[in-house]
């Protein structure tokens, strides 16, 4: 089975702190995606990556940064936390090629205070 | 903006009944993607289904696809407790972006 996991499921962080939330897959996917979910916003796409090194941004990055230094593990980073950045992240892994489910992360439910 | 809109927002009934979730989305697709989310977790695939296909199955799952209208319907037959959670229809334009729209919640009363 596909797994793909988040360092943390909760994690509370200061306003200006850098944060960092990190996802790792086993499948040798090629892409890898970050969401977050927000109540009646649904999901939307933060950064996205197609292999490793490479990055696109999705349609909310500003206040987000990602790394892909290896192709199982794409990172999210908060340069400088603030409040409207608490939220559900989401960290997806699928296949290349054509157009392929997604596999999910448990999320990681971040506060800052 | 959102590229898919489900519909109902909410929906409650009793075990054992059929739910039906619809999803409408704006321009056009290469595919349509079901997810479903428990609670506080991660979301799960259930169902994809190609532009070019009109209907698919998997279990107790049956999904359409009317390309001329936009539209996407997720039938679960025959419901069960478990299935209480919220449905996620997502709709893939391209280069792997998949659109996801604001998600049905399902309450499956025993």
């Amino acid at each position: 089975d596909v797994k793909v996991t988040q360092s943390s499921r909760y994690l509370v962080k200061r306003t200006g702190e850098k944060v960092f939330l990190e996802c790792v897959q086993d499948m040798d996917h090629e892409n890898m995606f970050w969401y977050r979910q927000d109540p009646g916003l649904g999901l939307r796409l933060i950064y996205f990556s197609y292999d490793v090194k490479m990055k696109e941004k999705g349609d909310i990055p500003e206040g987000y940064s990602v790394s892909r230094e290896k192709k199982e593990r794409f990172s999210l980073i908060l340069e400088s936390a603030s409040t409207n950045q608490t939220s559900m992240y989401l960290c997806a892994s699928s296949r290349t090629s054509q157009s392929d489910e997604q596999y999910f992360g448990p999320g990681t439910r971040l506060t800052v205070t | 903006s959102q590229q898919g809109e489900e519909d109902p927002q909410a929906l409650s009934i009793q075990e054992g009944e059929n739910a039906t979730m619809n999803c409408s989305y704006k321009t056009s697709i290469n595919n349509l993607q079901w997810y479903r989310q428990n609670s506080g977790r991660g979301l799960v695939h259930l169902i994809l289904i190609r532009s070019n296909e009109r209907e698919k199955h998997s279990g107790r799952l049956r999904v359409t696809l009317d390309t001329s209208k936009k539209s996407s319907s997720l039938l679960i037959t025959a419901s069960r407790a478990a299935d209480t959670a919220s449905y996620f229809c997502a709709t893939d334009k391209g280069a792997q972006k998949l659109v996801f729209g604001q998600g049905t919640r399902l309450t499956i009363n025993p």
